[in-house]
């Protein structure tokens, strides 16, 4: 079964540049998998920063940038605010209809 | 400016069969573009993506679900729909209806609904 891997927490201080991967139990992540970001706050459906590896959603900040660093997908974020502090989840597309989902980065902005 | 929303019942008993349906406005499902996916999330854990239908009927099911979930798409009401079978308590979750636009991005999302699995 795929799994998707992601830091279970990270931490950053406001100002700072953090950066959140994705990566695969098997192999390497790369653009043919299309990953793409979300941002959830608690109770709130989740919002799409980044799609297609590195193209950012309609609204998005041009702080959050997505690439493809070493195996994985990355999502990076430069001059973290107080309100970043979320939940971000990749999700990759295995191809024939099917997607996985990461189990979820918790960012703490302190 | 596309809409999902989430509607069904809230409480299912253990295993019956769930069934949930979104409603999109602002737009047509019937587009080629795209394809309408469920996603869910159980509470306090991470999301994960369920099935997705094209307008054509076209179906795709998470491979650990498939043997439970059924996704049926309505172009004239402009809604599909989900069931989901057998239910257990590990089935309690905020479900999410969602647009797939082809293999690029899970967007706009519904806002949610839970459903609790329980006698």
């Amino acid at each position: 079964q795929t799994v998707v891997t992601q830091e279970p927490s990270f931490s950053v201080s406001p100002g700072g540049t953090v950066t959140l991967t994705c990566g695969l139990s098997f192999g390497s992540v790369s653009t043919s998998y299309y990953p793409s970001w979300y941002q959830q706050t608690p109770g709130q459906a989740p919002r799409t920063l980044i799609y297609s590896t590195n193209t950012r959603s309609s609204g998005v900040p041009d702080r959050f940038s997505g690439s493809i660093l070493g195996n994985k997908a990355a999502l990076t974020i430069t001059g973290a605010q107080a309100d970043d502090e979320s939940d971000y989840y990749c999700v990759l597309y295995m191809g024939s209809g099917i997607w996985v989902f990461g189990g979820g980065t918790k960012l703490t902005v302190l | 400016q596309l809409q999902l929303q989430e509607s069904g019942p809230g409480l299912v008993k253990p295993s019956e069969t769930l069934s949930l349906t979104c409603s999109v406005s602002g737009g047509s499902i019937s587009s080629s573009s795209y394809y309408w996916g469920w996603i869910r999330q159980p509470p306090g854990k991470g999301l994960e993506w369920i099935g997705s239908i094209y307008y054509s009927g076209s179906t795709y099911y998470n491979p650990s679900l498939k043997s439970r979930v059924t996704i049926s798409v309505d172009t004239s009401k402009n809604q599909f729909s989900l069931k989901l079978s057998s239910v257990t308590a590990a089935d309690t979750a905020v479900y999410y209806c969602a647009r797939v636009e082809s293999d690029s991005q899970f967007d706009p999302w519904g806002q949610g609904t839970l459903v609790t699995v329980s006698s």
